[in-house]
């Protein structure tokens, strides 16, 4: 299966710290993407990156690409209430495919 | 960015009846949408593929019969789901990707989803 695995399935921080969440996968992807999605709503889209990029950044929000290792980071800095939400990494196989989703991390920010 | 509206938001039904869902794009075309169900504290698993006037792409273990996916026009899918049984109580939803922001990306636009329960 595509799917890919994210760790931890559950983090508890405090207001302020940094948020690490990491998402494996099993083939060859075209991108790997991050999205939150908050209890019972629809998935928010946060960042793309591709097979080809190592890092990227948008905000707060940092992610890393590990080809090698079918793995990638999504790292929150400074991490506030409002970014408590699940979060799921989705790989894409050719850029045009269906997203296949992760498990998720449920981060819960606690001010 | 795109937006997808999905309705209704919530849904409640006896057992036996069908509910449909229904799934726009609302300032873009989409001649692909994804519909996805999610249980409870779970991920999203990929239930079928819907195309602008063609047959819905089912993933393995989804019976077409029993989700019913329509694709009629480039802005509407819509997914019903019929004779519902209690274990088709799931959170429902769907998605698509803009020719104008994201299709060259491979983002995705999703709909807020449908939460069905059937008793």
């Amino acid at each position: 299966s595509q799917q890919g695995e994210e760790d931890p399935q559950a983090l508890s921080i405090q207001e302020g710290e940094n948020a690490t969440m990491n998402c494996s996968y099993k083939t060859s992807i075209n991108n790997l993407q991050w999205y939150r999605q908050n209890s019972g709503r629809g998935l928010v889209h946060l960042i793309l990156i591709r097979s080809n990029e190592r890092e990227k950044h948008s905000g707060r929000l940092r992610v890393t690409l590990d080809t090698s290792k079918k793995s990638s980071s999504l790292l929150i800095t400074a991490s506030r209430a409002a970014d408590t939400a699940s979060y799921f990494c989705a790989t894409d196989v050719t850029g045009n495919t269906p997203l296949v989703f992760g498990k998720g991390t449920r981060l819960s920010v606690i001010a | 960015g795109a937006v997808v509206s999905q309705h209704p938001s919530r849904v409640i039904c006896k057992s036996g009846t069908s509910v449909k869902i229904e799934c726009r794009s609302l300032d873009f075309q989409a001649t692909t949408m994804f519909w996805y169900r999610q249980f409870p504290k779970k991920s999203l698993m990929l239930m079928a593929t819907s195309n602008e006037g063609s047959k819905a792409t089912y993933e393995q273990g989804v019976e077409k019969d029993k989700f019913l996916i329509n694709h009629a026009s480039l802005t509407l899918s819509t997914l019903t789901v019929t004779s519902a049984h209690p274990e088709d109580s799931s959170f429902y939803i769907c998605s698509a990707r803009s020719r104008t922001s994201g299709y060259d990306t491979g983002e995705l636009f999703f709909g807020e989803g449908s939460r069905l329960t059937v008793l």
